[in-house]
């Protein structure tokens, strides 16, 4: 049962315009989601993250929206350039606990991202 | 900020021997660490999480004996994949998440990974 997906394995997206990545959960428990960027043969980067108490969080050209009662999130890159090629995971954890800084990651299978100059 | 190092970052080795990995995380202190791995064009799977001092949890399905991992330090935990086959070869990453210093207690922050080939 897959609690994190991303349902488009690819996107393919003209420099300058706007890529919207999408995601979706199925564990209401979810309360934290991020999204990393990765290239080949590299770790995941962090790029944004946002609190279920919130809809909207953005840093630079990156925007991240949530949509509780959907259970949706997406990811805006504006204007999109060709160094932001690579695959983008969305990820999620749930709940808190002893401690607070035990948080698991639920990550979805990712989508390419491919900006033509 | 938020630097987490691999090392090594490629290993080939003979089948039956042992490889240890190290993750350390260099400008903040990581209480948690986690181990994954990675399949070509898939997603990361979680392996365990480790706590400081205390022993990893493992996710249903890996073998604690085979894959000891241990979490030292506040900035150091190893992988160490015992008698390797070729199966075991795969993409081996780390993350950490930190208490203190520029790691934040709900963001991991990952490695570059490890490619393992076993012979």
């Amino acid at each position: 049962d897959q609690q994190v997906k991303q349902n488009s394995p690819s996107l393919s997206v003209q420099e300058g315009r706007i890529s919207i990545l999408n995601c979706d959960y199925t564990n209401s428990m979810f309360d934290y989601f991020l999204w990393y960027k990765k290239y080949p043969a590299e770790g995941p980067t962090f790029l944004i993250s946002i609190s279920s108490i919130k809809d909207k969080n953005e840093d630079g050209r990156f925007t991240v929206f949530l949509n509780k009662s959907a259970k949706h999130l997406s990811l805006h890159i504006v204007p999109s350039q060709p160094g932001d090629s690579a695959v983008y995971f969305c990820a999620a954890s749930g709940g808190t606990n002893s401690g607070g800084s035990n948080y698991k990651l639920t990550f979805g299978k990712g989508t390419l991202l491919t900006v033509n100059p | 900020g938020a630097v987490v190092s691999q090392h090594p970052s490629w290993v080939i080795c003979k089948s039956g021997t042992s490889v240890k990995i190290e993750c350390r995380s260099l400008d903040f202190q990581a209480t948690t660490m986690f181990w994954y791995r990675q399949f070509p064009k898939q997603s990361l799977m979680l392996m365990a999480t480790s706590n400081e001092g205390s022993k990893a949890t493992y996710e249903q399905g890996v073998e604690k004996d085979k894959f000891l991992i241990n979490h030292a330090s506040l900035t150091l935990s190893t992988l160490t994949v015992t008698s390797a086959h070729p199966e075991d070869s795969s993409f081996y990453i780390c993350s950490a998440s930190g208490t203190q210093g520029v790691g934040r207690t709900d963001t991991q922050y990952f490695g570059p990974g490890t490619r393992l080939t076993v012979l």
